[in-house]
């Protein structure tokens, strides 16, 4: 089955300083990707939608100069928070799809801004 | 409806219950829907990709059905295990999650 495999699965940052997490679909091509971010509590709500080789379609709200996503290869998106601060601290997640029918997610990245 | 709602939001049933919830969107345009499982801090796990009206899919004691004419599927557990612990989330087909439903299963 399709396999997408996300990297780092926890990663601390300091205040200020930015961090790249990588979703990789393993043996499938992923014409689009997702990334959505956990808030306590709450669902998961979708950040952006990417599709390979084009700019990455932000949600209403969320900001595309913080967090920066680029999809340049059917088998990578990476999202980077810049300027990372402690109210970024969430979980994210991506998934990713090969045919727009199946959506594969991976395992997920906690990230904690001190 | 504009968005995928789902309701209740929260749901606590004894083991062995059999129990069902609701996903609602909007019935124009319809593409897919998309029924997942859920666990906090997890990686959810899809449960059923739900595409023409009247289908009926099923996995062991979980089903789902869907009626695209009037926006609305359901999730059906029989015989609920305290396993079957997890927030069950909905999405449409831009894959925009409900507000999950949130399934406690006391044994």
């Amino acid at each position: 089955g399709a396999v997408v495999s996300q990297h780092p699965s926890r990663v601390i940052c300091k205040s200020g300083t930015s961090v790249k997490i990588e979703c990789r679909s393993l043996d499938f091509q992923a014409t689009t990707m997702f990334w959505y971010r956990q808030f306590p509590k709450k669902s998961l709500m979708l950040m952006a939608t990417s599709n390979e080789g084009s700019k990455a379609t932000y949600e209403q709200g969320v900001e595309k100069d913080k967090f920066l996503i680029n999809h340049a290869s059917l088998t990578l998106s990476t999202l980077t928070v810049t300027s990372a601060h402690p109210e970024d601290s969430s979980f994210y997640i991506c998934s990713a799809s090969q045919d727009n029918y199946g959506y594969t997610f991976g395992s997920g990245t906690r990230l904690t801004v001190v | 409806i504009l968005n995928v709602e789902q309701s209740p939001q929260s749901l606590h049933v004894q083991e062995g219950d059999s129990t069902n919830f609701t996903c609602s969107f909007p019935s124009s345009n319809f593409y897919a829907l998309h029924w997942y499982r859920w666990e906090t801090a997890k990686s959810p796990e899809a449960l059923f990709v739900m595409t023409l009206n009247g289908d009926e899919k099923k996995k062991g004691r979980i089903s789902a059905t869907l009626n695209t004419k009037e926006g609305y599927s359901y999730l059906y557990i029989k015989g609920s295990q305290p396993e079957d612990s997890a927030t069950y989330l909905c999405a449409f087909a831009d894959m925009r999650f409900g507000a999950g439903t949130r399934l406690t299963v006391k044994p």
